[in-house]
């Protein structure tokens, strides 16, 4: 059964930093591009970043200006998003999506999502 | 950024009623077009790829269809389980783009 769990959200100050995490388990991690997907809360939903399967290929909104980093280490079946400088409008329920399509890049066919983790920055 | 327009915004219809919405791109993006159902509190649920194949383990009377800029979304007789919030996404160009999403009721 394939499994996305994410963790490492919580309450930050602005300006503070984060780390998300991924944990996929039930399917070859390595061979399947993943995706970041944020929503704020009662708003609708925001593409936040993609990495390709061996990393190759990595995307961001352009709002983020630098300020996230996603990776993966696909020996771990892990899946990264580093949030530095965070403002009050990062905010969100932050999902990581698996890309159901081999060789997808960005939100071609999500077929699986986590739970989410809840992100709060506020002082 | 590719514009997505979701209409309407919010719906009200009943058990068993044919249920459409549309979504419409500000530009031309093929087919390559999703459909999402979201319960609340809950992760999105991919429904719809490709504009209009579906996706599996999804009930046949969600359909898809469109192509270019216009695309229609269609639930053939309302369940009470698909009181949802409905997003269309396009993937044709970066950055992927979501509509800003129709809440279906039951009336």
């Amino acid at each position: 059964e394939v499994q996305l769990v994410e963790s490492g959200g919580g309450l930050v100050n602005p300006g503070g930093s984060l780390r998300l995490s991924c944990a996929a388990s039930g399917f070859t991690f390595s061979t399947y591009s993943m995706n970041w997907v944020r929503q704020a809360p009662g708003k609708g939903l925001e593409w936040v970043s993609s990495i390709t399967s061996t990393s190759t290929y990595i995307y961001y909104t352009d709002s983020l200006k630098g300020r996230f980093t996603v990776s993966r280490d696909n020996a771990k079946s892990s899946l990264y998003l580093q949030m530095n400088s965070l403002r009050d409008e990062d905010t969100a329920v932050y999902y990581c999506a698996r890309d159901g399509d081999l060789g997808a890049t960005t939100l071609t066919r999500p077929d699986y999502w986590g739970l989410g983790t809840l992100v709060t920055v506020s002082s | 950024d590719i514009q997505m327009t979701q209409s309407p915004s919010s719906l009200s219809a009943s058990v068993g009623d044919r249920v459409t919405i549309t979504c419409l791109a500000s530009q031309d993006i093929s087919n390559y077009l999703n459909w999402y159902q979201q319960k609340p509190g809950k992760a999105p649920k991919l429904l719809i790829y490709d504009a209009s194949d579906l996706e599996t383990g999804v009930p046949s009377r969600f359909s898809g269809s469109g192509s270019g800029t216009d695309f229609t979304f269609t639930i053939s007789s309302l369940q009470p389980e698909d009181i949802a919030t409905y997003y269309c996404q396009q993937f044709d160009n970066l950055p992927p783009t979501f509509g800003q999403g129709t809440k279906l009721e039951i009336k």
